[in-house]
């Protein structure tokens, strides 16, 4: 079983629509990451969470410690969105980062 | 502030032969990560270091993988005899002290084996 799950695995949107991806995990974390990643492209960091809510742009991200499950949101979303969303964790004790499988999202015009 | 540097981007080789890929973490990072993402995989663990040191290797294949993180200079990911199934993309991240959350990723660099 990975300590780090992600929903769905894919997902297709209409521009415009809004979007939520999902993250759990079963380990004690310090620090959660979201990632995306384009075709071919390298990896890039959105947003680092140990608690709460943060917004950039058109993102929300929320983790729920207690839960232990995160979320990203995609407000308006567009096209150029399309990519795989990636959640990693930083386990509380170790130096170790767990990785999900990554949420493939297309966007269509 | 340049980030995680990766050379080379791409790298083409042929079954035998060897392939070195080299990270430069970010000013200030002493922690180094490797990840491998095979062809519509997700990114999987290799090896992680820290300056002269490697600290958790428990990803990477015992033979003919290696890696190291010396005093000077990148980290450096070597494969001896790479085979076909070694074709993927290869990640570096750094990140600036163990108790950080942060990991910064390199642009990575994928390898082809023919």
């Amino acid at each position: 079983k990975n300590e780090v799950e992600q929903s769905p695995q894919n997902l297709t949107a209409q521009e415009g629509e809004f979007i939520t991806i999902n993250c759990s995990y079963s380990v004690g974390i310090s620090a959660l990451h979201w990632l995306q990643q384009h075709p071919g492209g390298g990896i890039v960091s959105l947003f680092m969470l140990s608690s709460g809510k943060k917004k950039h742009g058109r993102l929300i991200a929320t983790i729920n410690i207690q839960e232990k499950h995160s979320s990203l949101h995609i407000t308006a979303s567009h096209p150029r969105d399309s990519a795989v969303y990636i959640c990693a964790v930083k386990r509380d004790t170790g130096n170790q980062f767990y990785f999900g499988t990554g949420t493939s999202l297309t966007v269509i015009p | 502030n340049a980030g995680v540097m990766q050379n080379p981007r791409h790298l083409v080789r042929r079954r035998g032969q060897e392939a070195r890929l080299r990270c430069s973490p970010m000013k200030g990072h002493s922690h180094v990560y490797w990840y491998r993402q095979l062809p519509e995989e997700g990114l999987k663990f290799m090896v992680y270091l820290q300056k002269e040191n490697i600290i958790d290797e428990s990803g990477m294949p015992k033979e003919r993988f290696s890696a190291e993180f010396p005093k000077e200079g990148p980290s450096i990911l070597r494969i001896q005899q790479v085979v076909r199934g070694d074709s993927a993309a290869y990640f570096c991240a750094s990140s600036p002290w163990t108790g950080a959350g942060e990991l910064f990723f390199g642009e990575g660099s994928r390898l082809t084996v023919l």
